[in-house]
């Protein structure tokens, strides 16, 4: 089925340990993007590319690193996890850069990050 | 800054009840408003979107939502819920002005249905 998958859907680290979250997507979007979602505060932004071969720094960016690997993956990267980022992390991806305003996201499943 | 309000952080209804589940925006302008809903264990899946024209919007699954500017509101409604429609509601809105499309979220209301 087309759509955003999501790897691995749940992940336990060690305080400090490194990991990297994959997403790919097979709708020929352009716009892909890594959201966090902590209870009570809905989504956050963290990193999002427009187009392939850019990145750039959403609402809570520090801690994360981002690759834009080709148009169909983006990857969200933790250099030394912290509690702080115990979280379910979401992909996305939309369309065009600016008709991809109507349209709205297309969400992956999730993975859902514990650090301890 | 821009913003989304959900008043409503939880709500019961039983089923075959109505529903309204609220959203405020604070925007210079008209967005682009969503409504997105999230199943447990799931990703977000859109259900309806508003961006000009007529105010009152369908969505999928029997749902709808009403564009008030006057009231910078747009709430989603749905005459009878059924138990399937457990679920956690998030509002989003997207800046039409600026060169990307960024989406902000609201914070969500969690939705349990009574049988």
């Amino acid at each position: 089925n087309a759509g955003v998958t999501q790897t691995p859907k749940f992940q336990v680290l060690k305080t400090g340990q490194s990991m990297t979250l994959q997403c790919a997507q097979d709708m020929n979007h352009n716009s892909m993007y890594w959201y966090r979602q902590d209870p009570g505060m809905g989504l956050r932004l963290i990193y999002y590319s427009a187009s392939e071969g850019t990145t750039d720094k959403g609402e809570v960016p520090n801690g994360y690193n981002v690759s834009r690997l080709n148009k169909r993956e983006f990857s969200l990267r933790l250099e030394s996890a912290a509690p702080s980022q115990t979280s379910v992390y979401f992909c996305a991806s939309s369309d065009l850069w600016g008709a991809s305003k109507r349209n709205g996201y297309t969400f992956g499943s999730g993975t859902r990050l514990t650090v301890v | 800054a821009q913003s989304v309000t959900q008043p409503d952080i939880h709500i019961t209804v039983s089923e075959g009840a109505s529903l309204e589940l609220r959203c405020n925006y604070s925007y210079g302008a008209t967005p682009y408003l969503f409504w997105y809903v999230q199943s447990p264990g799931q990703g977000l899946q859109l259900l309806l979107k508003y961006f000009s024209g007529d105010t009152l919007v369908q969505g999928i699954k029997g749902f709808e939502a009403e564009f008030k500017r006057s009231q910078s509101s747009f709430n989603l409604r749905k005459p009878s819920v059924h138990w399937s429609d457990a679920a956690e509601y998030f509002c989003a809105v997207n800046n039409m002005k600026t060169s990307y499309d960024k989406v902000i979220f609201g914070p969500g209301t969690s939705l349990s249905v009574i049988p």
